[in-house]
């Protein structure tokens, strides 16, 4: 089945610098969908990319999906307090079912 | 507007016991999914809803059963719960390719 990977499972940042957290399918995605889950909340929708290279801006947060649309990464220049939490990106394949990967946990360093 | 609405948000069952997670949204979506989230294993789908009247086995089956009793409402129910179970279950509709989450339901089983 298919298979959505994330990696690091972790990641402490010192407040003001930047860190990328990365996504691989291990099958092609008719898109990927991320999503940021605060401690102790619910996953809220951040951003879709359909685009083979598509690349996304929302503030400090770049969203880019790759070529062969089977990887993506989310990268947050200037981390902010805000921005703890844990990060999922998820894949589709059909118009129905994601498949997230684990997670990212974002923990910052004031 | 609501949104995606789910009871009970904490539950504590002994193994064995069998219980009914209600889920509802009113956002006149036609597909609904119930996950279900450990630590480092991101959210895991359980069963999915296309439409009224459809459900499908999603990645984690096993040990659960769903009813999609109109297009609001689509619950999850446990027949005998296992420590294995103890998990935070989260509701969540589609709508315009996005995934709306309900709040989630902390579920322990002892």
């Amino acid at each position: 089945g298919q298979q959505v990977m994330q990696i690091p499972q972790y990641q402490h940042v010192q407040e003001g610098e930047d860190f990328t957290t990365y996504c691989n399918s291990s099958t092609t995605l008719s898109n990927i969908q991320w999503y940021k889950q605060r401690p102790g909340g619910h996953p809220v929708f951040l951003i879709q990319l359909v685009k083979s290279g598509e690349v996304k801006k929302q503030k400090r947060l770049t969203f880019q999906f790759g070529e062969a649309k089977k990887n993506s990464s989310l990268h947050i220049t200037a981390t902010q307090t805000t921005d703890v939490g844990t990060y999922f990106c998820a894949g589709s394949v059909n118009d129905y079912k994601l498949s997230f990967g684990a997670g990212t946990t974002v923990t910052v360093r004031a | 507007n609501a949104g995606v609405t789910q009871t009970p948000k904490f539950q504590v069952l002994k193994t064995g016991q069998s219980m009914t997670l209600q889920c509802a949204q009113d956002m006149n979506h036609n597909s609904m999914y119930w996950y279900r989230q450990d630590p480092g294993m991101g959210l895991r789908l359980i069963y999915y809803s296309a439409s009224e009247g459809t459900t499908d086995k999603g990645e984690v089956p096993n040990g659960y059963n769903v009813s999609r009793l109109n297009k609001r409402e689509f619950s999850l129910r446990l027949e005998s719960a296992a420590p294995s179970q103890t998990s935070v279950y989260f509701c969540a509709s589609l709508g315009l390719d996005t995934q709306y989450f309900g709040p989630g339901t902390r579920l322990t089983v002892l």
